[in-house]
């Protein structure tokens, strides 16, 4: 147990569904990050959040729309998905994502399967 | 960005066996940090390690900064220890010490 939760944990959605990953951490940190991780590749980095607000978004298809409305609550929604964005989705937190580097811990992932 | 290899790729290890994990970096970093994912996906934190030498166990990790290279050891190892270890790490900038960027992984795999 890290202390960051995601759910569901598994999802199957269909090219024209629209669904949602959320992630939650009671650590009390104030940033927040997705990642992805497909097959055969690296873990990418997605968004990042730092006190509420973005900082970051490498480059990532308006499919894909995060929102954190809190520094405990991460969402990933999703629409309109491609068969290749199947993948392991995984939320992480850390203390600050600004000036120092701080240690990020990752929840258990959604493994999400686009038909 | 940063690139991030790790060798060897895989790893097949007869149980008591001692191994070593290398990671290396094509610029410097901080924010380093090792990971061993488990089978249903999750990221455990093994050792947070911008520099120097730590232990948890049987696990040690060290890290040259100056070489921009990470070393994981495992000692005596055991089935438990099968899985895939990443390490990861972020640039030395000012807005970018954050933004870990992830080897390959290495794949373990204990023979009992």
């Amino acid at each position: 147990e890290t202390g960051v939760t995601q759910t569901p944990r598994h999802l199957v959605m269909g090219m024209t569904n629209k669904k949602s990953l959320k992630c939650e951490q009671h650590l009390g940190h104030n940033a927040m990050y997705w990642y992805k991780q497909s097959a055969k590749k690296p873990l990418e980095l997605m968004f990042v959040y730092n006190f509420k607000e973005q900082t970051e978004n490498n480059s990532v298809p308006s499919r894909f729309s995060p929102e954190c409305p809190n520094s405990s609550h991460l969402f990933l929604h999703l629409h309109t998905l491609q068969p290749e964005d199947s993948a392991l989705y995984l939320c992480a937190s850390s203390q600050g994502a600004g000036a120092l580097p701080y240690e990020q811990y990752f929840g258990p992932g959604t493994r999400l399967t686009v038909t | 960005g940063i690139q991030v290899e790790q060798s060897p790729p895989d790893l097949i290890l007869q149980e008591g066996a001692n191994s070593t994990l290398r990671c290396n970096f094509s610029d410097s970093v901080n924010n380093l940090q090792w990971f061993h994912q488990n089978p249903w996906g999750q990221l455990i934190n093994l050792f947070y390690i911008p520099s120097g030498t730590k232990q948890n166990g049987r696990l040690s990790a060290t890290t040259v900064a100056t070489e921009r290279y990470s070393l994981l050891y495992i000692s005596s190892s055991q089935t438990t220890d099968s899985g895939v270890y990443f390490c990861a790490g972020s640039p030395s900038l000012y807005y970018g010490n954050n933004r870990l960027a992830f080897g390959k992984g290495n794949q373990v795999v204990v023979i009992p």
